[in-house]
């Protein structure tokens, strides 16, 4: 099963309208922690936002928010007042029981189309 | 300026030749890691390292070669590149295995012919 699940294959929203990304995840682990990253055309890696198992509420970074429901296992990303440079690849990133290793295991990605 | 440097950014090279990618950070970073993303595949991880002479295997590390010998950096090997690790690269960092977000580098665009 996949661990990261993104099943959008594209998105397209109206400048200055919100859209969600959704995003599902597979774990047993009661510690875990649930990111998103931007990745634009230029293809650098950007970190938007971050969830942990145990934090009790949903996190918000300027316009973005993560709509966090654990029991459904969905984190999924809310960009508000969309702007043209949000167009981009958009993935969903779990970290799961941080013993040995932390690595990040992503979601095949949603591409978001802003129209002016 | 706190942040994740790689280079080369692009690389066209040749079947078997060795070639040696550089990821450098400045923000005593504990962890760093090695992920290679392919279309439809997403982001897969080649190698991490938790500190200094402290490396191990991630889920996709035939061919690949690592090592730690500073804090600062985490080269990656590639001893005899082939067709397949054509693919674009990621460095990442984070304070530790146990927190923080994971700070990406640029990229590095490798080609092998």
């Amino acid at each position: 099963a996949q661990k990261i699940t993104q099943t959008q294959p594209g998105m397209f929203v109206q400048e200055k309208e919100a859209v969600t990304l959704d995003c599902t995840y597979d774990t047993s682990d009661p510690s875990y922690g649930l990111f998103w990253y931007k990745q634009p055309s230029s293809g650098e890696m950007i970190f938007l936002i971050y969830q942990g198992s145990y934090d009790q509420q949903n996190a918000t970074e300027g316009r973005y928010s993560l709509n966090f429901q654990k029991a459904r296992k969905s984190a999924n990303l809310v960009i508000s007042a969309s702007q043209l440079g949000d167009s981009a690849m958009y993935f969903c990133a779990m970290r799961e029981n941080p013993g040995a290793n932390s690595k990040l295991t992503f979601g095949k990605g949603i591409t978001l189309s802003v129209r002016p | 300026e706190a942040q994740v440097t790689q280079n080369p950014r692009y690389l066209i090279t040749v079947t078997g030749k060795k070639l040696t990618v550089t990821c450098s950070q400045n923000m005593n970073h504990e962890y760093m890691s090695w992920y290679r993303q392919d279309p439809g595949l997403g982001l897969r991880q080649i190698y991490y390292s938790m500190n200094v002479e402290v490396t191990d295997k991630g889920d996709v590390p035939e061919g690949y070669k690592v090592s730690r010998k500073e804090k600062r950096n985490f080269p990656l090997i590639l001893e005899s590149p082939s067709p397949n690790q054509t693919s674009l690269y990621f460095c990442a960092s984070s304070l530790s295995h146990r927190v923080g977000e994971q700070y990406f580098g640029p990229g590095t665009r490798l080609t092998v012919t």
